[in-house]
């Protein structure tokens, strides 16, 4: 069964960096994941584009400051020189033959 | 600029129907793939549906198969949902996404709410 584990949580200090992680579910970690972020009130907002070889794609106007990495059958997302505007629900989604999935969700604090 | 804006949701009893549509503007719609996401009050992100470029093939979640059905107008750039026999826990912001390999641009949504 294809699934996406998140933390439900995590802070960092404002212009700390932070490392979130979305774990693949055995037998898929070939897997590329997407992250969106979204913010209070807001619609989800498309980040990355993730490979298993931690290449990655980002979405138009993203800033340098968020980057993504993989290994085996984890994928992260790594916000640096963290803002105010980073405090967030930040969710990994992936994809199989008709079936998209999308993990928990991990909620941004930036103190 | 891609643009997607949804529309018709509101207050629908238990039983009852609604349908959605998600207006899709700055892009050339009828060479994507699109579907639709929902997130009830305070919960995460669910997928719902899947529709094909060309409407010929389409997915649905367990949750909504049977109840809801989703289409697409090339000709008028947009995506609709078909929601019937709805239930309480049907209750939630519907998104409509572009997907390209990724969800990689989402409406702002339309609220739905199911109660008497």
């Amino acid at each position: 069964q294809l699934v996406l584990t998140q933390s439900p949580s995590a802070s960092a200090s404002l212009g700390a960096s932070v490392k979130l992680t979305c774990t693949l579910s055995s037998g898929h970690s070939s897997y590329a994941v997407a992250w969106h972020q979204q913010r209070p009130e807001k619609g989800p907002r498309y980040l990355m584009k993730l490979n298993s070889d931690g290449s990655h794609s980002k979405g138009d106007g993203i800033p340098d400051r968020f980057s993504g990495s993989s290994s085996g059958a984890e994928r992260y997302l790594t916000i640096s020189s963290l803002q105010s505007e980073d405090e967030a629900d930040y969710y990994c989604q992936t994809w199989g033959t008709g079936i998209w999935v999308f993990g928990g969700g991990t909620k941004l604090t930036v103190l | 600029e891609v643009q997607l804006v949804e529309s018709g949701g509101g207050l629908v009893q238990p039983g009852g129907s609604l349908r959605l549509s998600c207006a899709a503007s700055g892009f050339t719609f009828s060479s994507y793939e699109m579907n639709w996401v929902r997130q009830a009050p305070g919960k995460g992100l669910e997928w719902v549906s899947y529709i094909s470029s060309s409407g010929s093939t389409i997915f649905y979640a367990d949750s909504v198969k049977g109840r809801f059905t989703i289409s697409r107008d090339n000709a008028k750039n947009s995506l609709y949902l078909q929601m019937n026999s709805l239930r309480a826990e049907d209750t939630a912001v519907y998104y409509c996404a572009r997907d390209a390999y990724a969800f990689d641009y989402w409406g702002q949504g339309t609220l739905v709410t199911v109660s008497s």
